[in-house]
């Protein structure tokens, strides 16, 4: 099965400071990359979708400046929480799909923030 | 896309066939059946797919019924680590994934 992978797996940060997360597919090209968040005991919500070479789109609530995606190979994307503050600490998962259509996406394992 | 409509927490027993009830009575033509699981503090795995027969793969089943307004997600015999969040998502493909609550499937001994 195709393989994604993040790194890192957790980071801790100061506040006002910022994190880069890269999420990888490993054994396949990604036309589409997609990011989330998850909060304890809630579901995933979409913050972006991204694809090679082109802007995000970005989710409804989702600041773009703040949460900044670069997907700047067919294989690798990167999402930047910039000045982040103790509300932004979440559990980030980056997935992604080999095409569109009726295609299963596949999850990497995700990145644990905190920020202090 | 359609919304879904899944029971918020069920329990098996370990060996038994784990049955997955989802509501999509609202699915449009072109939209799939997709499930996925998550187990705690991991990222989500794909499970099964479908868009109107029966699926079957290795991990699991996927009935659905002849109107598509319902589907079950069957796991034959349950081990303990099937314990998971699973999730029923219809869409029209890989991206127009959105994921509900899901239901807290519990393996017990």
């Amino acid at each position: 099965g195709a393989v994604v992978s993040q790194h890192p797996s957790r980071v801790i940060c100061k506040s006002g400071t910022s994190v880069k997360i890269e999420c990888r597919s490993l054994d396949f090209q990604a036309t589409t990359m997609f990011w989330y968040r998850q909060f304890p005991k809630k579901s995933l919500m979409l913050m972006a979708t991204s694809n090679e070479g082109s802007k995000a789109t970005y989710e409804q609530g989702v600041e773009k400046d703040k949460f900044l995606i670069n997907h700047a190979s067919l294989t690798l994307s990167t999402l930047t929480v910039t000045s982040a503050h103790p509300e932004d600490s979440s559990f980030y998962i980056c997935s992604a799909s080999r095409e569109p259509g009726p295609y299963e996406q596949y999850f990497g394992p995700g990145t644990r923030l905190t920020v202090t | 896309d359609a919304k879904t409509t899944q029971p918020p927490s069920m329990d098996c027993a370990e060996g038994r066939a784990a049955n997955l009830p989802c509501n999509h009575s609202t699915i449009s033509g072109n939209e799939y059946v997709y499930w996925y699981r998550q187990i705690h503090s991991q990222g989500p795995q794909y499970i099964i797919h479908g868009l109107k027969n029966n699926e079957t793969n290795e991990m699991a089943s996927l009935i659905i019924t002849e109107d598509r307004k319902s589907s079950t997600l069957i796991l034959p015999h349950a081990t303990l680590r099937d314990t998971a969040v699973y999730y029923c998502i219809v869409a029209t493909g890989a991206n127009n994934l959105f994921f509900g609550t899901g239901t807290r499937l519990t393996v017990i001994p």
